[in-house]
């Protein structure tokens, strides 16, 4: 099956500062979706991106989508301790098969 | 404003007997989905749903049934537990495609003992 591959695997920042984290896939994705996951919870989507090349916000949140279509990028800036969690990029195949990276564990040290 | 609930939210159970996981949906999405969640392996579809009566495997289907017979509902089954079915469970959700944005449930997590 599709492999969608994160990195880093984990993160340990201080307070404020920046994040930088991407995705990649073997094959082409025509979305990508960018979630997070609070720990003893469900992930909860923070932001889709629809077309190559597409840079969106979400607040202190920036992903974009990669001009091959195979992979993309989130950042986070100033970071606070909230931001802590897990973030998944995700992405649906063509047909009904939807897959997850293994996803990228974020710890802000306050 | 209800959207996605699963429960129970804790189950510990032996080896070898049923458990039934339920998922229900207030948004009368058409599709729905099982995952599991594991260390080193992110999450991992079990079986989907495209709609009531509809269901098909997923990647690691084995061990596992679901039905839908009411839109709003998609219960997961382990007809004969194991341990390698100890795990993260989340229910989750989309509205007409499964190429949509999926919203996920709380999760159930599962200990077979």
């Amino acid at each position: 099956g599709q492999q969608l591959n994160q990195s880093p695997q984990s993160m340990f920042i201080q307070e404020g500062e920046d994040v930088s984290m991407n995705c990649t896939s073997s094959s082409i994705f025509n979305t990508w979706l960018w979630y997070k996951q609070d720990p003893g919870e469900g992930p909860v989507l923070l932001i889709a991106l629809y077309k190559a090349g597409e840079l969106t916000s979400n607040g202190r949140l920036t992903a974009q989508f990669g001009i091959t279509r195979k992979d993309s990028f989130l950042n986070i800036s100033a970071s606070i301790p909230s931001d802590v969690g897990i973030y998944f990029c995700a992405g649906p195949e063509y047909g009904n098969q939807f897959y997850f990276g293994t996803g990228t564990s974020l710890t802000v040290i306050p | 404003d209800a959207g996605i609930t699963q429960s129970p939210r804790y189950k510990i159970t032996e080896t070898g007997r049923q458990v039934t996981l339920m998922c229900h949906q207030t948004w009368s999405h058409s599709y729905m989905f099982w995952y599991r969640q594991d260390l080193g392996h992110g999450l991992r579809l079990i079986y989907y749903s495209a709609a009531a009566d509809i269901t098909d495997k997923g990647e690691v289907p084995d061990g596992y049934v679901v039905s839908r017979s009411k839109t709003e509902n998609f219960p997961l089954t382990l007809e004969s537990a194991t341990r390698s079915q100890t795990s993260v469970y989340f229910c989750a959700s989309s509205g007409t495609s499964a190429q949509e944005t999926q919203y996920f449930g709380p999760g159930t997590r599962l200990l077979v003992l």
